[in-house]
């Protein structure tokens, strides 16, 4: 069956531009993660939607991150007013549901670039 | 608050000898652990899991790890390496049983050669 996916898989923004980055789970999977993976480093945890509900977003970074999930599939990361800093691997992933020991299975990631 | 530390930023090894990545963790409660798998432009693939059953988990692709509580351990080994198992490794923790967010650690390279 169809994994995760996201898109696009590259984008290039220049320092200010706002973009979207979009990720469709596994169909009927409850949960969704965001992680963030800067170069040569672990992917480090953004956002966390049960369902249309972010019961956690401990880890975006700052005001300019929003992240949605309004019917409780699709999910769209934004990023308003991009800095050099948000280059980054953005990677999405879902799961069947939260609790449990429920594997996270990971789409291949948004590669933003911000010049 | 939970944290994975991996020993090792780059292993070699040759084709057929044991392989051992190296990881030690630290938590608050109970941990699941993971080890993930990132080959180059592909996603993250989970290898194997531990949920305090069996202390010794089998993964796929022939790689299994050991949980030593006493050691706060979770080490990733192969018996023999295979070319195709060159990649980054990813240790993981999560105390909520997986089911929410995902500490990594920093990442081995694994490098195989002939």
């Amino acid at each position: 069956g169809a994994g995760v996916s996201q898109s696009p898989r590259y984008k290039v923004a220049k320092r200010g531009q706002d973009v979207a980055l979009r990720c469709d789970p596994i169909s009927g999977h409850v949960s969704l993660f965001w992680y963030q993976q800067a170069l040569g480093q672990g992917p480090e945890f953004l956002t966390y939607f049960q369902n249309e509900a972010q019961l956690d977003k401990s880890g975006l970074p700052s005001d300019r991150f929003f992240a949605e999930r309004p019917e409780g599939s699709v999910s769209t990361l934004k990023i308003q007013r991009t800095q050099q800093e948000d280059s980054a691997v953005y990677l999405c992933a879902s799961s069947r549901t939260s609790g449990g020991t429920y594997e996270q299975y990971f789409g291949p990631g948004t590669r933003l670039t911000v010049t | 608050a939970q944290s994975v530390t991996q020993l090792d930023s780059h292993v070699s090894v040759s084709e057929g000898t044991p392989v051992l990545l190296r990881c030690n963790y630290s938590s608050s409660y109970s941990p699941s652990l993971f080890w993930y798998v990132q080959h180059p432009n592909k996603g993250l693939q989970l290898l194997l899991k531990y949920t305090s059953a069996a202390t010794l988990v089998k993964g796929i692709n022939g790689f299994e790890a050991e949980f030593k509580k006493s050691e706060t351990s979770f080490h990733l080994t192969k018996p023999s390496a295979h070319m195709s198992d060159a990649a980054e490794y990813f240790c993981v923790v999560s105390d909520t049983g997986g089911g929410n967010k995902l500490t990594f650690g920093t990442g081995t390279q694994l490098k195989v050669e002939l």
